[in-house]
């Protein structure tokens, strides 16, 4: 499995404010993906990060609101913008498929966990 | 979208004993079924994975059960320890050229008392 690393592990923020989370994987990985799991919740996807081109966000998240990047097969960043304390969750990696492989398994950092004030 | 429904919320169990959590999910199209485990403060860790084309797997200590017809599966741990305390979490996703989109269930609190 790949390892993955998160940046920041967690924060504490001023409302209004944004912050930007990195992920960065020690191999070359096919799919990137952003999740959030709020206090005492499951994970809900909140997009998928495109190498090279714009996320694919799930329904209720919006481009404006968490920006994302991916320049590499390797590294992908998570911006929550203009945060509020409902933003306060865990906010986690994921990586799926390596090149040469059709399907895999789905592994996550150990994630960032967000406190707004 | 695909919804999956996971029970109980939460299983305290004696060590020694088996502990059975049990989801459904709501899309036929789903092919692929992994089990995660989450310990407090980290991020959620693959336990076991089975694909729509088996009905059962099984490593060591822990096994998953399909049944494709009732749109169900479950996850078994026997001779559960100490160590197996943490929430657990199964999803679905249909393996496609595009990745693997995980939906989660709810989770389960799992306790095993000595």
């Amino acid at each position: 499995s790949a390892v993955i690393s998160q940046k920041p592990s967690r924060d504490i923020c001023q409302r209004g404010t944004s912050l930007t989370i990195q992920c960065q994987v020690d191999s070359q990985v096919t799919m990137m993906f952003w999740y959030r799991q709020q206090p005492g919740q499951s994970l809900t996807l909140i997009a998928t990060a495109n190498q090279g081109s714009e996320a694919t966000y799930e329904s209720g998240f919006v481009i404006d609101k968490f920006p994302i990047s991916r320049p590499n097969l390797t590294f992908s960043t998570l911006t929550v913008s203009n945060m509020s304390p409902e933003d306060s969750s865990i906010y986690l990696c994921s990586v799926v498929a390596y090149p040469g492989q059709v399907h895999t398994e789905a592994f996550f950092g150990q994630g960032t966990r967000l406190t707004v004030v | 979208g695909e919804n999956v429904e996971q029970h109980p919320s939460t299983l305290s169990v004696q060590e020694g004993d088996s502990a059975v959590i049990k989801c459904t999910y709501s899309d036929s199209a789903s092919n692929y079924f992994p089990w995660y485990k989450q310990e407090l403060g980290k991020g959620p860790q693959l336990i076991i994975d089975i694909r729509s084309n088996v009905g059962e797997k099984k490593d060591q200590r822990i096994a998953v059960t399909l049944n494709k017809t009732a749109k169900h599966f479950s996850l078994h741990i026997t001779e559960t320890q100490p160590e197996d305390s943490a929430v657990y979490f199964c999803a679905a996703s249909i393996l496609t050229g595009g990745g693997n989109k995980l939906t989660f269930g709810t989770g389960t609190q799992l306790k095993v008392e000595l």
